[in-house]
């Protein structure tokens, strides 16, 4: 079945550095991947979707790029904010239905 | 837009006591999830309604977990009785179909705490 697995975190930058998480999915097909980020106090939001491979997802300066070749959805962003201190996690679709999550990575950012 | 609302936001009880909890969806939206999120992982999908009926049910504990969306819009979600390993962030989702062409919108979460 479908599954997702992601960098462990926490994952500590300092303010204005690159980030990458990493995130590689196993999947029937080609299903839509996602990243949800879950700032703190609050509900996942979604951040950004690619819907077939080779397609990048982007959003408030983040970026993944669907990769067949690599089954991977990897997270970027150039140069990170205070603001961007979340947990941030991989999910794709299950069956028809179903969304399912990856275990979350806990991203700090240091002024 | 008012995204989807929770309450209560924290809640602390004893072991074996009961717990409900509630969700109002974004309006319109026809599916609505519940989650079940432990310290450290990712949500773990509880149930899931269609309108009032219910789709997925697979992974609820229905000895002691019950979950209820009369009239296809709000929903309760009950524990009795809770244990320990209970306690965790409950969170309603809410989109307006099922699978992964409709993003879910989350609402804040119920915190709950089992002592």
């Amino acid at each position: 079945g479908n599954s997702v697995t992601q960098m462990e975190g926490p994952v500590t930058l300092s303010e204005e550095a690159f980030l990458t998480i990493n995130c590689t999915y196993t999947a029937t097909g080609y299903p839509s991947l996602f990243w949800y980020v879950q700032y703190p106090g609050e509900g996942l939001q979604l951040l950004l979707k690619a819907t077939k491979a080779d397609d990048k997802g982007s959003n408030k300066g983040f970026e993944a790029t669907y990769r067949k070749e690599t089954t991977s959805f990897h997270l970027e962003k150039g140069s990170v904010q205070v603001s961007d201190s979340a947990v941030y996690f991989c999910a794709l679709p299950k069956g028809d239905d179903k969304i399912i999550f990856g275990k979350g990575t806990r991203l700090h950012i240091l002024p | 837009e008012a995204g989807v609302a929770q309450s209560p936001r924290y809640k602390i009880i004893e072991k074996r006591q009961s717990v409900a909890f509630w969700c109002n969806p974004i309006s319109g939206h026809a599916t609505l999830y519940w989650y079940q999120q432990i310290l450290g992982q990712g949500p773990k999908l509880l149930i899931q309604f269609q309108n009032n009926g219910v789709v997925d049910d697979s992974q609820l504990p229905k000895d002691r977990f019950s979950a209820e969306r009369l009239k296809g819009v709000d929903s309760t979600l009950k524990i009795q009785p809770a244990k320990l390993e209970d306690s965790a962030v409950y969170l309603c989702a809410s989109s307006l179909g099922s699978g992964g062409a409709y993003p879910q919108y989350f609402g804040p979460g119920t915190r709950l705490t089992v002592l």
